[in-house]
Formats: C-alpha cells, structure tokens, sequence
C-alpha cells in the first residue's frame, strides 16, 4: 500500500464550485504540504504543515485553504474553483526528526484538477 | 528570474549515451541539493541528494559547485528507464520561519530511444 494517497485522483469541475482534495499519509510524519505543478513551472508550495496545531501559508495560498484533521491527513479546499486553479496537485510529507537540511519529501501520486 | 532554472530540453538520447543536465540556482542561503525524477504523469521521487565533493550512485553522477551556484547530473549508459524528468531541487532555510523550504526547478525532460 502506498504511503502517502490523495483522493480523489482526477475530478473536473466547474467554475464557483466548492472541492476538497485529500491527502492520508501512513508514514508516521508530522510535517504535510500542498503543492501544485503546472506545465513549465516547478512545483509551488501552497500551504505547509509542521503539526496539527501548525499551518502556515506557501507562497501561493489564494483562493485555497487547508485543514489538518490529524497527523495523517491534510485536506486543501478550494473555495470556489476558478479555470487557472487547474494543475496537478501534490500532497507531500516529510519527518521533522530529519531537522536538518537534508531533510526530503515523500509525494502522494498527485490529483489531476481541471476547473471548467 | 526563477530561483531554480534548468534547461527543460527534452534531451533526446539514444540507449547507451551519456547525458548531462545543468541547473542553477539564485538563493546564498541554499543549503542543500537534490536531483529527484519525475515520470509523466506520476509524483516526483528522490534521486539523490547532492553533495560537495560529489556523489556518484551507480549510472547516476552528481556534482555541485557552491561558488558558482551550480548543480548538475551525469546519467552514464542511458537505458529506456532513465526516460522521465528530472527536477533539481533546492533546500533554503528560511530566517524568518526557522524552517527548510524545498524549491524546485521545472524539470529537464529526457527521452531515451532505441
């Protein structure tokens, strides 16, 4: 079984609706993000969290929020879904234990989004 | 400019060359480096970190040269496996927050053919 999984893997909505994605992770990590990939461009932080209690904005938070139900999961909402919000998304996760700067990240397999 | 740039090919190489990929990154406080690999359509995964005095892990070669800011990878006997993107990775510490940061470049596709 995968260790970190995101439901659901493809959706297509329309524009002004509420969606959530969301992300399980079984690794046992405390540190969970939201990133979203777009064709020539790297992969860009939306939100981060360090602990249930711990959430904190990435560097392209509008128009999405996020909640961390417990260490294992970590929902992004969008609101209300507008045409540029369609990416790929990525869930990741990482061990704070690793606190150091060779700390990496485990990635989900990725929610195909496409806002109509 | 881009914190992280790779050129994004796509590098088009037949089984058994070698290939080379270049990336660059703007941040001093860059501490450290890592190649993952991304296939289409999947999520990335580690390569391998990259290291000073550079690492070699059986094809895959890593180099680094922090005063240049400048990382790269060496693939040695390209297989029809190694086809994927491979994106150079960057971690920063952040002053502010205290915390790593991960920053990615947008991928050098390879493609390796018969």
């Amino acid at each position: 079984d995968a260790d970190v999984t995101q439901t659901p893997r493809n959706r297509i909505t329309k524009t002004g609706k509420r969606i959530m994605l969301e992300c399980s992770q079984t690794k046992g990590h405390d540190r969970m993000y939201w990133y979203r990939q777009d064709p020539g461009l790297g992969l860009r932080l939306i939100y981060y969290s360090f602990d249930v209690k711990d959430i904190n904005k990435g560097e392209i938070s509008d128009g999405y929020s996020v909640s961390r139900q417990a260490q294992a999961k970590f929902s992004l909402s969008l609101e209300s879904a507008i045409p540029n919000q369609t990416a790929l998304y990525f869930c990741a996760t990482s061990d704070s234990e690793r606190m150091d700067s060779q700390e990496t990240q485990y990635f989900g397999p990725g929610t195909r989004l496409l806002v109509l | 400019r881009k914190e992280v740039e790779q050129d994004p090919g796509p590098f088009n190489v037949p089984e058994g060359a070698t290939v080379a990929f270049n990336c660059t990154y703007s941040n001093s406080a860059s501490q450290s480096f890592f190649w993952y690999r991304q296939d289409c359509r999947k999520e990335p995964k580690l390569l391998m970190s990259v290291y000073s005095s550079g690492n070699e892990d059986g094809r895959f070669t890593a180099q680094l040269n922090r005063a240049s800011q400048y990382i790269s990878l060496l693939i040695r006997d390209s297989k029809l496996s190694d086809s994927a993107t491979y994106l150079c990775v960057v971690n920063v510490l952040m002053f502010s927050g205290g915390y790593n940061k991960l920053i990615f470049g947008a991928g050098t596709r390879l493609a390796v053919h018969p």
